[in-house]
């Protein structure tokens, strides 16, 4: 399994501001993925991060608001933009294991709280 | 519909109870199914991972599925105190498709 380090692990930030979350990956891999976890809901995926191309942004999640750089095969980060009480929630950094299916490793995640 | 449901719990249990921890499931094309425990202030980490239906076994751990009803069963033995986290079952339909999640089933198991 990769291990995955993600900094800031927790921040509270006033709205209007922006927010950049680091995911640092100890080995090369071709896919990082951001995920949102809010209380009582499922992990969702936000996007997805391929070194060398725009990531893939899922249904309701646009790239002005949650900006992500992929400079190299083992970091990227997210940034939450304009931030809002809305966006308090944890983001976790994510990449797959080796061999069939999607088996996902993640960061110890970011908790953000938005005042 | 969601395509994973799981109920949220919590769950309270006294020290070396059997655990059960169930999900469902709506998307026949789900093939690969995992489970995840999550410690509070930490990220997701694997915990079972299995294809299509069967049983896996680790441990005090067993994961089920019967794809036939849908059903994920994840069943811990001789529950302990450091079993507390949340658990997360998910499954995908494999080829780099995307792993829903359910919401989690959060357990606490008493000394």
């Amino acid at each position: 399994s990769a291990v995955i380090s993600q900094k800031p692990s927790r921040d509270i930030c006033q709205r209007g501001t922006s927010l950049t979350i680091q995911c640092q990956v100890d080995s090369q891999v071709t896919m990082m993925f951001w995920y949102r976890q809010q209380p009582g809901q499922s992990l969702t995926l936000i996007a997805t991060a391929n070194q060398g191309s725009e990531a893939t942004y899922e249904s309701g999640f646009v790239i002005d608001k949650f900006p992500i750089s992929r400079p190299n095969l083992t970091f990227s980060t997210l940034t939450v933009s304009n931030m809002s009480p809305e966006d308090s929630s944890i983001y976790l950094c994510s990449v797959l294991g080796q061999g069939p299916g999607e088996k996902l490793f993640f960061g110890s995640g970011t908790q953000l709280s938005v005042l | 519909q969601k395509e994973v449901e799981q109920d949220p719990g919590p769950l309270s249990v006294p020290e070396g109870a059997i655990v059960s921890l169930n999900c469902t499931y709506s998307n026949s094309a789900f093939q690969y199914f995992m489970w995840y425990r999550q410690y509070s202030r930490k990220g997701p980490e694997l915990l079972m991972y299995t294809y299509s239906s069967g049983n896996k076994e680790d441990g005090r751990f067993t994961a089920q599925v019967d794809k036939s009803s849908k059903y994920i069963s994840l069943f811990i033995r001789d529950s302990q105190p450091s079993d507390s986290a949340t658990y997360l079952c998910a499954a995908s339909s494999g080829g780099y498709q995307k792993v829903t999640f359910g919401t989690g089933t959060k357990l606490q198991v008493i000394p």
